[in-house]
């Protein structure tokens, strides 16, 4: 079945810090790929997403390119900012499954100044 | 322009008795999931509607979890007979429609704690 293997945290950085969250999937169809993040005491909201193969997701300095070969959503962005601090999780949506979404644990983040 | 509303946002209850949970999504969208959120766990899915129907119900975990939904729009999800592992945040979302790469927006849950 499909399922979303992220990277577990937690994450700790210093403001204006790399940050790269993996994350693989499996999938049997041909899915659709997501981060959402979830900062405290918020719902979960959508960060990017990609619908296919070598398409890249971005918003607000956040990306991920969707890799078929490695079946990989990497989540990076380039300088971390302390209102980054939140729950990062990635998932998937596969048709076959009526976009039934799989999620990955999460991963918890925390910049400081 | 509202999003997802659930409704209660945090329910104490003790265990065996029964509770609702209500949902309702956003004004036009035909697809609503339901999601469970334990304590350092991802999302689980629990059931899938499509206008009223239920496509997918494969994740509810037991007999006692059921879920409608009327018209097209407000769903609840019915836990019976609580116990205390059911102790989780329960997540609603919406999607406009039912196909792959449809974003899925999500309400603000609802705590629920079984003492």
């Amino acid at each position: 079945g499909d399922s979303v293997t992220q990277m577990e945290g937690p994450v700790t950085l210093s403001e204006e810090a790399f940050l790269t969250i993996n994350c693989t999937y499996t999938a049997t169809g041909y899915p659709s790929l997501f981060w959402y993040v979830q900062y405290p005491g918020e719902g979960l909201q959508l960060l990017l997403k990609a619908t296919k193969a070598d398409d890249k997701g971005s918003n607000k300095g956040f990306e991920a390119t969707y890799r078929k070969e490695t079946t990989s959503f990497h989540l990076e962005k380039g300088s971390v900012q302390v209102s980054d601090s939140a729950v990062y999780f990635c998932a998937l949506s596969d048709l076959g499954t009526g976009n039934q979404f799989y999620f990955g644990t999460g991963t918890s983040l925390t910049v400081i100044p | 322009g509202a999003g997802v509303s659930q409704s209660p946002s945090n329910k104490v209850t003790e265990k065996g008795k029964d509770v609702e949970l209500r949902c309702d999504p956003i004004s036009g969208h035909t697809a609503l999931y339901w999601y469970r959120q334990s304590l350092g766990q991802g999302l689980e899915f629990l059931i899938y509607f499509q206008g009223n129907s239920a496509p997918d119900k494969s994740g509810l975990p037991s007999d006692r979890f059921s879920a409608e939904r009327t018209g097209g729009s407000v769903s609840t999800l019915t836990i019976q007979r609580t116990q205390q592992e059911d102790s989780a945040v329960y997540l609603c979302a919406s999607s406009f429609g039912s196909g792959s790469g449809e974003t899925q927006y999500f309400g603000p849950g609802t705590r629920l704690l079984v003492l």
